[in-house]
């Protein structure tokens, strides 16, 4: 059983450029949870969702951020419009339900 | 509400010292709880955990206890490896399938 995937690992854009990170989960896993971890800092929960739901947002930037979980496919963090604050590693993780959460080796973005 | 406070790092000790990370949390209801470790730049990878009240989780030499009367689960290790260098997460896991993440303490083992 594969683990969970992200792709791309390392993602370089421009300021102004849209980002998008996508995350696989583990086969069988219908939870799926985006996390923030900025440099020398802790873990930052972002979004929470379920296939085709959002369950949870409270952690999103009100602004450039958006996330889905297709009914089909992996689920997508988007952030339009990247400014140089963005820069940060973005954590995926899967879950089966109420059990400990599988976290994908993340996605570093870099803004330039 | 839910939350989970973890001893500030970082933290160095000596190869062979005992480790002890301490974490308290606040929550509803009977959580499960939670030690993830994350090593220079990979992803969390779950380190012990346990479901209820007395439970002990442990793992590769790690332990914690799931002290409810005090809200704790400090993570001890009674000698501590150089390769046990890593960033140590507590977590909480309550109703709805939230997960809730301690700050992270940053663990140094000297040769």
């Amino acid at each position: 059983n594969a683990g969970v995937m992200q792709n791309p690992r390392h993602l370089v854009r421009r300021r102004g450029q849209e980002a998008r990170l996508r995350c696989s989960p583990m086969k069988g896993h219908s939870h799926v949870y985006w996390y923030r971890q900025l440099p020398e800092e802790g873990l930052k929960f972002m979004v929470y969702l379920q296939k085709e739901n959002i369950i949870d947002e409270s952690g999103m930037p009100k602004e450039r951020f958006s996330a889905e979980f297709p009914k089909e496919g992996p689920s997508i963090l988007r952030i339009q419009q990247v400014v140089r604050g963005d820069s940060a590693a973005y954590f995926c993780a899967s879950s089966p339900g109420r059990h400990e959460q599988y976290f994908g080796p993340g996605t570093r973005l870099t803004v330039t | 509400g839910n939350s989970v406070t973890q001893m500030e790092g970082p933290v160095t000790l000596s190869e062979e010292a005992f480790l002890t990370i301490n974490c308290t949390y606040t929550a509803t209801g009977y959580p499960s709880l939670f030690w993830y470790v994350q090593y220079p730049g990979e992803g969390l990878q779950l380190l012990l955990k346990a479901t209820k009240a007395d439970d002990k989780g442990s793992n590769k030499g790690f332990e914690a206890t799931y002290r409810k009367e005090t809200t704790s689960f400090h993570l001890e290790k009674g000698s501590v490896q150089v390769s046990d260098s890593a960033v140590y997460f507590c977590a909480l896991s309550n109703t709805g399938n939230q997960f809730y993440f301690g700050t992270g303490t940053s663990l140094t083992v000297i040769p």
